[in-house]
Parts: structure tokens; sequence; C-alpha cells
């Protein structure tokens, strides 16, 4: 059972535009939203992450959207960039602020490409 | 630099063949974890452990064994290997308590044929 849905698969975008890519999750105890950036022949690293007390965060080009009524986070990358080419994961978990990171449940991956 | 350091980078086996992924981290984290990632599923939890008497099933544990060795090394078995687990796999630590941070390694491409 898929438990986080992330669009699209893949995405392509030009230098200097907004890469937006979305998840949406069914479980509505899950607490912990984290981002994780794959880059080819490496493993996942963790990118950004949001607890659902707030709506949005913030670092740097990188910015997760909240919407709890609607059960959707997203990933906005502002001002992409090549070096941003890469896959990327959503995830969700469960557990309260001591973690729970055996619950992770990732998203199925976006591979971005932008485009110099 | 502290890593997560998985060996062999490539395997390939033949089915039926019982094989090993060996996972070595010098974080001094406690808790481990081997992923699977497949094409359009993203990453699934196989078995994870908490420290060097705890060892748990993930989602996806059938057709897998685990071991912890020690604090430092944490490994995964394939007992008889079948195609459906060609994939690419990763071994994982995280610190715990209020740090919820994956920390990967590079990960072991396994052909099973």
């Amino acid at each position: 059972q898929q438990q986080v849905k992330q669009s699209p698969q893949s995405l392509i975008v030009q230098k200097g535009g907004i890469s937006i890519i979305n998840c949406a999750y069914e479980n509505t105890a899950f607490d912990y939203f984290p981002w994780y950036q794959q880059f080819p022949g490496k493993g996942p690293a963790l990118l950004i992450a949001i607890r659902p007390d707030v709506s949005e965060k913030k670092e740097g080009r990188f910015t997760i959207s909240f919407n709890k009524s609607a059960k959707q986070f997203s990933l906005h990358i502002m001002d992409s960039q090549p070096g941003d080419s890469a896959t990327y994961f959503c995830a969700a978990s469960k557990g309260g602020y001591g973690g729970a990171t055996n619950k992770l449940i990732f998203g199925t991956g976006t591979l971005l490409a932008v485009q110099p | 630099d502290a890593d997560v350091t998985q060996t062999p980078r490539n395997r390939i086996t033949k089915t039926g063949k019982r094989i090993m992924l060996e996972c070595s981290q010098t974080k001094g984290h406690d808790r481990m974890y081997w992923y699977r990632q497949d094409p359009g599923l993203g990453l699934r939890l196989i078995y994870y452990s908490f420290d060097v008497k705890d060892i748990n099933k993930g989602e996806i544990s059938d057709g897998y064994s685990v071991s912890r060795q020690a604090q430092a090394k944490f490994s995964l078995s394939l007992e008889s290997a079948i195609p459906n687990q060609t994939a690419l796999y990763f071994c994982a630590t995280s610190l715990g308590g209020k740090e919820e941070k994956l920390f990967f390694g590079s990960g072991t491409q396994l052909s099973v044929l």
C-alpha cells in the first residue's frame, strides 16, 4: 500500500526556473516530512525536513510547503541550477519528536534534470 | 570523514546462490538499516537494528536475513537469491534520539541472473 504518492516521476526545468515536486500522504498521524536528494552513484542525503506545526520551511533555494488539511507537501527549488539535477524523494513518518526513522515511508522519487 | 561503507559496490550472481552484502560505519551511530531501491518503487526498508542485540524486520524482509556483528557492522544476506531481488541496496545509519537524519552508503547494485 503506497502511503506517500509523489509526482511527477520526472521533471525537466530550464536553468533559473522553479522546480516543483509534490507529495500526498494518507496517514494523518504522520508528523515528520523529510526530502532526500540522491545524485547518480550515491546514496540519498537529507535535504530539508518539516513538521506539521509550520506551513513552510525555507533553506537557501529549497522550500517545503505543507498543507495539513489537504495532506500534501511539496518541494520548491528556486533558481534551479544544473547541479540540482538529481533524484528527489519525499518521505513521511510518525513517531513523535523523538523520531521514527524505522517507520519512514518514502515516495517513489522524481528525477529532476535542469538544463543549462 | 566519518562514513558509511558498503561492499561490494556491484555484484552479479546466479539464482539460488547465497550472497552477503556488508556495511560498516565510522559514525558511531547505534542505529543501522538496510533499504532496497527499485525504479518506480522508491526506497523500502528491509531490516533495521537499534543496537547490537536488536534486529527488526522492515516492510520487505522475506528472503533476507541480517547480522549485526558489532556496533559498526551490519550485513545483509540473501540465502537463495532470486531474479526479483535484483535491485540497488543501501545501508544507512542514524544517531537515534531526537536526531532523525539517515546517513546512507553509496549502495550495492545486485544483479541476480
